[in-house]
């Protein structure tokens, strides 16, 4: 079975640029979870999304943003690009919204973005 | 809401030796506690989790894990570390009831040398 993927795997952005990233779940899971993590730290949580409605946000600004879709796949956009958004984003899925609690979180490989 | 701190941010540590990987929470509500390990250029993995019962946890790999509410600590352990164990270790709590979301410390690198 297919675990969580994303793409791109790696991409380049400068600044004031917008960047969209896409995460399909594991089949059957219905809560996809985005968090970044910047070199040398922590994942930080941005966003939960169940049954394609926003259960959840982390400290971000409104720049950042996302969705989920019918097939539970989900997308992160992030507008007018800072330097600091530099870092692997990471989409993890969950069968349900309170999965995460309890740890059952499958994350993905990760986007690594770059920004200049 | 929980906090997590990881005291140390690089382990070097010979093949087959023994290793400890600390992790002080701090919590006023149940305590959900979690290690995960990230491969280089992977994603996360849960290694072992303590929800309540017994405050010895084993995970995969051969690793444990002692929850000790008295030292507010969860501690990872392992007997005997092999070259594959080379990973970023972070320990988990959730972020407050109703956020399912997961707080996570700053990491721990831990370098196997042969």
């Amino acid at each position: 079975d297919a675990g969580v993927t994303q793409s791109p795997t790696h991409l380049i952005k400068t600044r004031g640029q917008q960047v969209t990233l896409r995460c399909s779940p594991i089949s059957g899971h219905k809560s996809v979870s985005w968090y970044q993590q910047v070199l040398g730290q922590g994942p930080q949580f941005i966003f939960q999304y169940y049954e394609k409605e926003e259960r959840g946000r982390g400290n971000f600004p409104d720049r950042f943003s996302a969705r989920q879709f019918p097939n539970y796949s989900s997308e992160l956009n992030v507008n007018a690009l800072l330097l600091g958004d530099s870092a692997l984003y990471l989409c993890a899925s969950s069968l349900s919204q309170g999965a995460p609690n309890t740890g059952e979180l499958f994350f993905g490989e990760g986007s690594r973005l770059t920004v200049l | 809401a929980q906090s997590v701190t990881q005291l140390d941010s690089q382990v070097p540590v010979f093949e087959e030796a023994p290793v400890e990987l600390r992790c002080n929470y701090s919590s006023s509500v149940s305590v959900y506690l979690f290690w995960y390990v990230q491969y280089p250029n992977q994603g996360l993995q849960l290694l072992l989790k303590y929800l309540s019962g017994s405050t010895l946890v084993k995970g995969i790999n051969g690793f444990e894990a002692e929850f000790n509410k008295s030292q507010t600590s969860f501690h990872l352990r392992k007997p005997s570390v092999h070259i594959s164990d080379t990973a970023e270790y972070f320990c988990a709590a959730p972020r407050n009831t109703g956020r399912r979301a997961l707080t996570f410390g700053s990491g721990t690198r831990l370098q196997v040398q042969p």
